[in-house]
């Protein structure tokens, strides 16, 4: 059984800037999360994709976006990149069934600086 | 508003010893809790759960107590071990009847444990 795997691991883009980050669910997972963690912060709740839909959104802008696709990897999106988006972006994995939504799993995250 | 509180940024105990790790939240609708524990360069790494239905949770060296008059839960680790230092995080769900929707976290407690 495979874990959350997520690419890149380490990013630099320019204030402006658009970026894509991806993430693998684990293996038997429909829901994908992501979640961003600020230096000396908790994550924050970004979105969460469950069967391709976006299923809850936190207080982040538009030009936050993600997809998620058949095989349940998902991508994270984001355009206009500003300097407070440099952060480690999360993405966690779970089992949503019969309304209740299991145990989320994390992935390494992926480090993005903004210059 | 921080919804869920860890108010001490560190800890420092030696090996052996009994770890308490204090998370403190705000809202209400908070029907279930968890802990995830975060080295460097990885993504958290789910610890223990517990529903508000419960008031203790047990696995292994760890318990997770849940005070809900309090609005408070600690994580207890008995005997604790060297390869215990790490960042913990204290996370909460609501709204969903028992399940994990959106997770909201704290700011963590970073644990050190000394031989």
């Amino acid at each position: 059984e495979t874990g959350v795997t997520q690419s890149p691991t380490h990013l630099i883009k320019t204030r402006g800037q658009q970026v894509t980050l991806r993430c693998s669910s684990q293996s038997g997972h429909n829901t994908v999360s992501w979640y961003q963690q600020a230096l000396g912060q908790g994550p924050q709740f970004i979105f969460q994709y469950y069967r391709e839909e976006e299923n809850g959104r936190g207080n982040f802008p538009p030009r936050f976006s993600g997809l998620q696709f058949p095989n349940y990897s998902s991508e994270l999106n984001v355009n206009a990149l500003e300097l407070d988006d440099s952060a480690l972006y999360l993405c966690a994995s779970s089992l949503k069934a019969g309304g209740y939504t299991d145990t989320q799993y994390f992935g390494p995250g992926t480090r993005l600086t903004v210059l | 508003d921080q919804q869920v509180k860890q108010n001490s940024p560190s800890l420092s105990v030696q090996e052996g010893r009994i770890s308490i790790l204090n998370c403190d939240y705000t809202n209400s609708m908070f029907d279930y809790f968890l802990w995830y524990k975060k080295y460097p360069a990885e993504g958290p790494t789910f610890l223990i759960s517990i529903s508000s239905i419960k008031d203790k949770n047990e696995d292994g060296r760890f318990t997770v107590f849940l005070n809900k008059s309090a609005k408070h839960l600690s994580l207890h680790i008995v005997p604790s071990q060297p390869g215990d230092s790490a960042v913990y995080f204290c996370a909460a769900s609501g709204n969903e009847g028992g399940s994990q929707g959106n997770l909201i976290f704290g700011k963590g407690t970073k644990l050190s444990v000394k031989p």
